[in-house]
């Protein structure tokens, strides 16, 4: 089946910190990946995604590389602001599936 | 800007209560969705549509019905609310061609249930 699986958090990181944030992927097939944002008192945005293998997402100053070989699709950032406090969702779908198959979530505090 | 739109973005109410959550979108997409969304944040499906007089329930059994009979709204109905329902309600929607795998969502209407 199709799953997501999404390092879990909290996180916490000082400002200009590094960030990665783990995410591995079961599916069949070839799926089109994606990490979604949810800032406090919001509904979730697309940050980035990535619809076949090697493709890199970028957005914001994020990055994830879509990497077929280790089912993975980490999400990174060189340097986090306060304003990147959110949570962050790992995602995938398959081209006609009903759904998109969310990870658990992952949320980010960064301190000033 | 936003182009899916839920109403009311909070909501207080007693048991037994009839309610419904209001989920309108201007893109003309076809697919339309109900997540609930626990406070640990994990999301789950509970309804879903393709279009016009089409509904599905997702993988969350839930007690809410929804109904699809305009392409651009996709009310949420509780009956009969209970505590069990308090939760946050997030809608999504989807269109075709090159934006077809990507969700768009609305703000979230977060119920409480006293």
């Amino acid at each position: 089946g199709n799953s997501v699986t999404q390092m879990e958090g909290p996180v916490t990181l000082s400002e200009e910190a590094f960030l990665t944030i783990n995410c591995t992927y079961t599916a069949t097939g070839y799926p089109s990946l994606f990490w979604y944002v949810q800032y406090p008192g919001e509904g979730l945005q697309l940050l980035l995604k990535a619809t076949k293998a090697d493709d890199k997402g970028s957005n914001k100053g994020f990055e994830a590389t879509y990497r077929k070989e280790t089912t993975s699709f980490h999400l990174e950032k060189g340097s986090v602001q306060v304003s990147d406090s959110a949570v962050y969702f790992c995602a995938l779908t398959r081209d006609g599936a009903n759904n998109l198959f969310f990870g658990t979530g992952t949320r980010l505090t960064v301190i000033p | 800007e936003a182009d899916i739109y839920q109403t009311p973005r909070y909501l207080v109410i007693g048991t037994g209560k009839k309610i419904t959550l209001e989920c309108s979108q201007t893109m003309g997409h076809d697919k339309m969705y109900w997540y609930q969304q626990d406070p640990g944040m994990e999301l789950h499906l509970i309804h879903y549509s393709y279009g016009v007089n089409s509904t599905e329930k997702g993988d969350l059994s839930s007690e809410s019905t929804v109904s699809r009979i305009r392409t651009e709204h996709f009310p949420l109905t509780l009956e009969s609310a209970r505590p069990s329902h308090t939760s946050q309600y997030l809608c999504a929607s989807r269109g075709r061609g090159s934006g077809a795998n990507v969700l768009t969502f609305g703000a979230g209407s977060r119920l409480t249930v006293l």
